[in-house]
């Protein structure tokens, strides 16, 4: 167990709708990324917070949005959903802004678009 | 921006060979390499890392290698066994950047 939380573990939607998933990082880590693995594909990173505020920006869509609130969760919003969007969403947290920290994974979100 | 190659993208070994994936990275200014391996459906889980201060860490039957001058570091794996198969990822970090990664490796261990 990593220390890091994510809900829902699995997420079965229609098409054109908006979900939310949610991210705890591990007690103490400032930083929250996220990322998305389609299936057989590597990890494309999507954003990452810091301390509240966003830090880096991948390759993330305009339809998907993400904050990191004051007790330092996250949630990613994906909206508009497409056939294409489903895959596994990972959130990983580090403890520091950009050093060296090792990032730790949750166990993921699985979401279906049908 | 950082682009990291990953070979072998599939690895097939006999139970108790060696395993080596090698990655190469883009940019020199890189300082940190972790090695996650990820089995079906799970989440990534870290297993070794490396940063540019150091050539080899070695964690009992997993090491790692970095060589900067080339820009590539590698995951080593003796004696595998079957719970070893999964898919490797490598990744690079630069300070003030992101995690960049790997396409994965796909290691099997046959028995």
């Amino acid at each position: 167990d990593s220390g890091v939380t994510q809900t829902p573990k699995h997420l079965i939607t229609a098409t054109g709708q908006r979900v939310t998933l949610r991210c705890s990082p591990r007690s103490g880590d400032l930083s929250v990324y996220w990322y998305q693995q389609s299936l057989d594909q590597g990890l494309q990173f999507l954003i990452q917070y810091y301390n509240g505020e966003e830090r880096a920006k991948g390759n993330i869509l305009e339809r998907f949005s993400a904050q990191q609130f004051p007790d330092l969760h996250s949630e990613l919003n994906l909206s508009s959903l497409e056939l294409g969007d489903s895959a596994l969403y990972f959130c990983a947290s580090s403890a520091g802004y950009w050093d060296t920290d090792t990032q730790y994974f949750g166990p993921g979100t699985r979401l279906t678009v049908l | 921006g950082e682009n990291v190659e990953q070979h072998p993208s599939t690895l097939s070994v006999q139970e108790g060979d060696s395993a080596v994936i090698k990655c190469t990275y883009s940019d020199s200014a890189s300082n940190y390499f972790p090695w996650y391996k990820q089995e079906l459906g799970k989440r990534p889980q870290l297993i070794i890392d490396i940063r540019s201060n150091v050539g080899e860490k070695k964690d009992q039957r997993i090491a790692v290698t970095l060589n900067k001058t080339a820009k590539h570091f590698s995951l080593h794996i003796t004696e595998t066994q079957p719970e070893d198969s999964a898919v490797y990822f490598c990744a690079a970090k630069n300070y003030g950047q992101n995690f960049v990664f790997g396409p994965g490796t796909r290691l099997s261990v046959l028995p």
